[in-house]
């Protein structure tokens, strides 16, 4: 079975900081990894997922096969980032196995 | 305007009562999923249905029901809902095109006493 794993409930940071939110999985397969954020009060919308490689918002991701890893990394942290992010994974099956499995979650807050 | 829409919002019943939670998208998706989201647990499947008349058990399908007879809808069924299934509920849906990126709902909260 699959297992993800966000390490920090909460992270704090000032503005202009760099962030980094971990995100580590087990897998046996060749998985796909996202990221999710919900800002206050909101849906959960999709933020990154990694066979894009595309940058959203400032924020960048690579999946690290070799320390099953897919951290999520922003050069200088915004005050409308604040919010809980949580890192997916989705089995990859060839035949559409759509399980996916979500971390506990890391809110992020950004001090002025 | 794409959107997965639940309802109700909010939901106060007692232990025993029966109910369903609404969930709809206009989007024609294939694949709808339940999860539900409790503090330190963070968003925990409950059951997902990969087309019509397809559904299957996700992480924590016990005491839950869910039908998919079209392929917009995807409701979610309490028989005999308990306390600890107070739980703030997500509806979601994704197709291929959309590489599994979810379009979630705007969450039901559920109060069972």
């Amino acid at each position: 079975a699959q297992r993800v794993t966000q390490p920090e409930k909460l992270l704090s940071v000032f503005k202009g900081a760099p962030v980094e939110l971990k995100c580590n999985y087990s897998y046996s397969g060749s998985p796909e990894l996202f990221w999710y954020v919900q800002y206050s009060r909101q849906r959960l919308q999709l933020l990154l997922r990694h066979i894009s490689r595309e940058s959203i918002k400032g924020f960048t991701a690579d999946l690290n096969k070799g320390e099953t890893s897919f951290h999520l990394k922003k050069p200088f942290a915004q005050e409308e980032d604040s919010a809980m992010y949580y890192c997916a994974l989705s089995p990859y099956s060839g035949a559409g196995s759509y399980q996916l499995t979500f971390g506990k979650g890391t809110k992020l807050s950004v001090i002025p | 305007e794409a959107q997965v829409t639940q309802n109700p919002r909010y939901l106060i019943t007692v232990t025993g009562k029966k109910l369903t939670v609404t969930c709809s998208q206009n989007m024609n998706h294939e694949y709808m999923s339940w999860y539900r989201q409790d503090p330190g647990l963070g968003l925990r499947q409950i059951y997902y249905s990969m087309n019509v008349e397809v559904t299957d058990k996700g992480d924590v399908p016990e005491g839950y029901k869910v039908s998919r007879k079209e392929k917009r809808n995807f409701p979610l069924i309490l028989e005999s809902p308990s306390p600890n299934q107070t739980s703030l509920y997500f509806c979601a849906s994704s197709s291929s095109s959309t590489g599994f990126g979810l379009h979630f709902g705007n969450g039901t909260r559920l109060t069972v006493t």
